[in-house]
């Protein structure tokens, strides 16, 4: 079945940079665009981009542009999200969510389980 | 890019139909046929419920359905149950160009 399982809990420091995996199962990988999602505590959904894991474009929401890196790496089906100068208002779950199906503007299915990254000093 | 409007909480006894409503602008929910529906309970990962407006993927109850007029979409659950008590969040894309998306602000189902 198609799975989507992400890295562990982070917890990082001001200023630091986090990079968060998407391994992915159970179907082709490069033929999918991957997106990321984030949510704060007991916040609602934020998009945060996308990645076409075949060429490797990416589309990255304003509010994270000059922040967020979005990469993957084929031979391993694996999606990553690399946020840098992290803050704490940063300190969310974040998630890697598949486009259901192979045409812009569709859902997201499946979802990752989601990667707690914590901002503390 | 702003969040699409949904009403905090929704509440609704077994059995009854609920909707919930997610209200956008031309340049999201009214300019394409492209809204989703999540649901998620607490501490797990969002789930599709709807896509497309209103497709429902394999697996989801046909209790479930979705709709849309104008710039507001709306989720309707008939025959509420108990498990159905979770958090629910709109989504649409908004640009053609850049392929960007976005979500409403969650609204609360309480299965009275």
């Amino acid at each position: 079945q198609v799975q989507l399982v992400q890295s562990g809990a982070e917890v990082k420091k001001p200023g630091a940079s986090v990079k968060v995996s998407c391994k992915a199962s159970g179907y082709t990988f490069t033929g999918y665009y991957m997106h990321w999602v984030r949510q704060a505590p007991g916040q609602g959904l934020e998009w945060m981009g996308w990645i076409n894991p075949n060429s490797g474009g990416t589309n990255y929401a304003q509010k994270f542009q000059g922040r967020v890196t979005m990469t993957r790496d084929t031979s391993i089906s694996t999606a990553y999200m690399e946020l840098s100068r992290l803050r704490s208002d940063d300190t969310a779950v974040y998630y890697c969510a598949k486009i259901l199906i192979a045409a812009a503007g569709t859902g997201f299915d499946p979802w990752g389980q989601g990667t707690l990254v914590t901002v503390s000093s | 890019q702003s969040a699409l409007t949904q009403p905090a909480s929704v509440s609704g006894s077994p059995g009854q139909s609920i909707t919930i409503s997610c209200t956008g602008t031309s340049s999201d929910v009214g300019g394409y046929n492209y809204v989703s529906w999540y649901q998620q309970h607490p501490g797990k990962a969002p789930k599709l419920m709807i896509y497309e407006v209103s497709n429902r993927p394999s697996g989801v109850s046909n209790r479930f359905s979705g709709s849309k007029s104008g710039n507001t979409a709306s989720l309707t659950i008939s025959g509420l149950q108990a498990e159905d008590e979770a958090d629910y969040y709109c989504s649409s894309y908004t640009s053609s160009s850049t392929l960007e998306y976005v979500f409403g602000t969650g609204t609360k189902v309480t299965v009275l």
